[in-house]
């Protein structure tokens, strides 16, 4: 299947810094994709969705300028968790579906863990 | 938005066939049926994949009765390693049209030795 590789698979930061995290398709374009965020013992939770070249749409209750999504290419997303606080300590999951793959599966990452201190 | 209902947990032994449920009497008519396996601390990965009847692969069966408001994953001789939670996912479309994927609880599979 396809490969969506996560950079990095940890983080550790302290209370008020921003940190990014990458979210790659390795071999396929990914048209759209999708972060998501779990909490210790949860289900994953949608957070947003973001369209190659377009703004991302944001579930309810997740904060836009907090959470900031750019899918600047075909391979590449990257979300930003800006002045990031200890209840923003969780486990990040990206997700990738695109127009060449044969079916609707989506392809995931491996999560990254982010510990804010 | 379709939603799924799972169970929460099931025990199982090693060796034994393990069935999974999952209720989604709101299916669309565009909708697949997705079913994702997710071990700790790692992202969730693709199991298996239909639309209606059944489906098979090399680790698993999906039956999909005729009115597609369930579905059942089928797991053949399970080993300690299958321990994990299972999601079914409701959602999707032909190429070119990407629905989200919204997760419900999951089961949690404890395969004992």
């Amino acid at each position: 299947g396809a490969v969506v590789s996560q950079h990095p698979s940890r983080v550790i930061c302290k209370s008020g810094t921003s940190v990014k995290i990458e979210c790659r398709s390795l071999d396929f374009q990914a048209t759209t994709m999708f972060w998501y965020r779990q909490f210790p013992k949860q289900s994953l939770m949608l957070m947003a969705t973001s369209n190659e070249g377009s703004k991302a749409t944001y579930e309810q209750g997740v904060e836009k300028d907090k959470f900031l999504i750019n899918h600047a290419s075909l391979t590449l997303s990257t979300l930003t968790v800006t002045s990031a606080h200890p209840e923003d300590s969780s486990f990040y999951i990206c997700s990738a579906r695109g127009r060449d793959v044969m079916n609707t599966e989506a392809f995931f990452g491996q999560g990254t863990r982010l510990t804010v201190v | 938005l379709a939603k799924t209902t799972q169970p929460i947990s099931m025990d199982s032994y090693e060796g034994q066939e393990v069935n999974i449920t999952c209720s989604h009497n709101n299916i669309a008519t565009n909708d697949y049926i997705t079913w994702y396996q997710q071990f700790p601390s790692q992202g969730p990965r693709f199991i298996i994949q239909g639309y209606k009847t059944k489906v098979t692969n090399e680790v698993a069966s999906l039956f999909i009765p005729a009115d597609r408001k369930s579905s059942t994953l089928s797991l053949p001789r399970v080993s300690l390693s299958d321990t994990a939670v299972y999601y079914c996912l409701v959602g999707g479309a032909p190429r070119g049209n990407f629905n989200k994927f919204y997760f419900g609880s999951g089961t949690k599979l404890n395969v004992k030795p």
